[in-house]
């Protein structure tokens, strides 16, 4: 069970705009930066987003993070088969003193 | 260029031990905290330890405290991760991370990782 709460799940047509989001509490999503992360299968993650909704360079403005109270969100514009991947987000949890994941939501493009 | 290069993976018996290693190059190793992150077969990641830069403080999730203990050498820039009294559980592919400063844990660069079994 997971301190950071993710659909296991999501799913879009190519063109679609699908979101993804990450339930947490006061001592994690509530007061600390949110990190996401895409790991297509067989491969090592890779940043996404970081700080809520900062996009590193190379990753397409097609992604957008955001935040709200102990939740955020992932949006995916314009969904495109090789999104189609694993996502995690990520915090830290003043309470467990520990950095946490979210369970994961894979993603598939139909 | 900015690379992780993990290593020590490998299989071992319960309560056994292992030590993983990772070599960072292309950038100013000293300067990052480090961190490891492990991903067992089929489910999703889990943060192990991270070490600040100066290797001053460490952290280390519930499940892993008093059995694994991580290190960094920053002469070598090389950051470590001994694990003892291994379980069945801890068997996953191991990560090794790099954690800018002032990210807010915004992993940026990592390893292509390390394969842990433990078995009999």
């Amino acid at each position: 069970q997971s301190v950071l709460t993710q659909p296991p799940s999501a799913s879009g047509t190519p063109g679609q705009r699908v979101t993804i989001s990450c339930s947490g509490s006061s001592s994690n999503i509530g007061s600390r930066p949110v990190n996401w992360y895409q790991q297509v299968p067989g491969m090592a993650p890779k940043l996404l987003m970081h700080n809520h909704n900062q996009r590193p360079s190379g990753v397409p403005d097609r992604f957008s993070g955001s935040k709200s109270g102990t939740s955020a969100s992932l949006a995916i514009s314009g969904l495109q088969s090789e999104d189609e991947a694993d996502y995690y987000c990520a915090t830290w949890d003043d309470s467990l003193d520990a950095l946490v994941f979210g369970g994961g939501t894979r993603l598939t493009v139909l | 260029q900015v690379r992780l290069v993990d290593s020590g993976g490998g299989v071992v018996q319960p309560g056994g031990s292992l030590r993983l290693s990772c070599a960072a190059s292309g950038f100013i190793f000293n300067t990052y905290a480090m961190h490891w992150v492990r991903q067992a077969p089929g489910k999703g990641l889990e943060w192990v330890a991270m070490i600040w830069y100066d290797g001053s403080h460490t952290h280390y999730i519930d499940s892993v405290k008093g059995r694994f203990t991580i290190s960094r050498d920053n002469s070598r820039n090389t950051q470590y991760l001994q694990m003892n009294s291994l379980r069945v559980e801890d068997t996953a592919v191991y990560y090794c991370v790099r954690d800018p400063p002032g990210s807010g844990w915004a992993f940026d660069v990592w390893g292509q990782g390390t394969m842990v079994t433990v078995s009999s």
